[in-house]
């Protein structure tokens, strides 16, 4: 089946401890992003790729990393310095620079220890 | 910053009603997408509206775009009970940035 895939479902994170989530798709698409979503909130842009080996940084992007070394893939790190971590996070892709529709992950609930 | 600002932001009707939803932002825009969003789920995508577009219809959805007004409308027609869900406005900028906007909650009463 043809889909993006986020892993794992639910993360939890200790103290100064740096956690990566995962992000893969195998829809060819180009562009590829990262949403932060607080409860009973909207989505917040974290950061997003349009091509490999480049992407740019969101609304929110203090505190995280990203790399896009293969199309398929787009890992978030959360780092320590990311203060309030807890959140759901989403990732989607797109076709066209993103000047499609997103097709999302169903997502990763992280949560602090 | 939410570039997107949704209306209301929450919303119960009775199961047949149309339900009504707005959506405003700020900068100019390559198109404006709606999603459905169940609880503790990823998006869902409803319709896409390009720019150069003032309104397209899918099934019971209808969208509107004013540009002028920097404002959107997305219209249910005879809601069912799984209609009940948030519904985002997103919109993609002229650097390609897609922001959301913070939703309408919608529930569809029996």
């Amino acid at each position: 089946d043809g889909g993006i895939t986020q892993s794992p479902k639910y993360l939890f994170r200790k103290e100064g401890q740096n956690v990566t989530l995962s992000c893969e798709q195998n829809l060819n698409h180009d562009a590829m992003y990262w949403y932060r979503q607080d409860p009973g909130q909207g989505l917040r842009l974290i950061y997003y790729s349009q091509i490999v080996n480049d992407f740019q940084k969101g609304d929110i992007a203090e505190g995280y990393s990203v790399s896009r070394e293969k199309k398929e893939s787009f890992p978030l790190t959360v780092t320590s310095a990311q203060k309030n971590p807890t959140a759901f996070y989403l990732c989607a892709s797109s076709p066209n620079r993103g000047r499609e529709k997103l097709f999302f992950g169903s997502g990763t609930q992280l949560s602090v220890l | 910053s939410q570039q997107g600002e949704e209306d209301p932001q929450a919303l119960s009707i009775q199961e047949g009603e149309n339900a009504t939803m707005n959506c405003s932002y700020k900068t100019s825009i390559n198109n404006l997408q709606w999603y459905r969003q169940n609880s503790g789920r990823g998006l869902v995508h409803l319709i896409l509206i390009r720019s150069n577009e003032r309104e397209k219809h899918s099934g019971r959805l209808r969208v509107t775009l004013d540009t002028s007004k920097k404002s959107s409308s997305l219209l249910i027609t005879a809601s069912r009970a799984a209609d009940t869900a948030s519904y985002f406005c997103a919109t993609q900028d002229r650097d390609d940035k897609i922001i959301f906007g913070k939703g309408t909650r919608l529930h569809i009463l029996p």
